[in-house]
């Protein structure tokens, strides 16, 4: 079955403008977490939603926003975007929300010039 | 918060040498994955321990979860240029997946022909 998707790859922004950032989690699976890679700093958990609903955040500042579809897509979007954004977004998709099954996609790398 | 730290950072060793990273916490985890994640891609669950003083293998990889479940350990034997990579460890705290994953920083590894 198809793995987890994630669009666009690359991106190029700006400072001060915004994003979104796409993930289409494997089939049937209703849990989408987001994860934000950096040298610095590892990978961090931004937030997880299930069935539409988050269920929690992780600690970044409000300008990192999400939403779940019903057909459990999910997109995150970034605001007013500092240099700092610059990262690698990883979605992680389960069938249930346990962390034990979940899968990564190859992730969106964000750059912010 | 709870905290991972691998050790160590990096590591360049030889093909056919031995090897064991490993990860540590004061905090207790419900169950520790490793993952192993390859540039511009997203991390792949090797394997996932839930019982202290778990051992599995994998090949020639063995992951040992410690006794109280806050440490976690990475043997790899008579290592080869494919296991090069991004070694990641991460722990489900016990609000399961919706408090998301806690990682490590990772171990560099590279296994030179």
């Amino acid at each position: 079955k198809a793995g987890v998707t994630q669009t666009p790859r690359y991106l190029i922004k700006t400072r001060g403008q915004q994003v979104t950032l796409s993930c289409s989690p494997i089939s049937g699976h209703r849990s989408v977490s987001w994860y934000q890679q950096t040298p610095g700093q590892g990978l961090q958990f931004l937030f997880e939603y299930f069935s539409e609903t988050q269920r929690n955040k992780g600690n970044f500042p409000g300008r990192f926003s999400g939403r779940q579809f019903s057909n459990s897509r999910s997109e995150m979007n970034v605001s007013t975007l500092e240099l700092g954004d610059s990262a690698l977004y990883l979605c992680a998709s389960s069938l249930s929300g346990a962390v034990t099954e979940a899968f990564f996609g190859q992730g969106t790398r964000l750059t912010v010039v | 918060t709870q905290l991972l730290e691998q050790s160590p950072q990096f590591l360049s060793i030889q093909e056919g040498e031995n090897l064991t990273v490993y990860c540590n916490s004061s905090s207790v985890f419900s169950s520790l994955q490793w993952y192993r994640q390859e540039p511009g891609e997203g991390p792949v669950l090797l394997v996932t321990v839930v019982t202290g003083g778990e051992v599995k293998k994998l090949k020639r990889l063995t992951f040992q979860f410690g006794d109280a479940r806050k440490d976690s350990s990475l043997h790899i034997t008579a290592a080869q240029p494919g296991d090069t990579g991004l070694y990641l460890c991460a722990g489900e705290g016990s609000g399961g997946g919706a408090d998301g994953l806690t990682f490590g920083k990772g171990t560099h590894l590279i296994i030179q022909p």
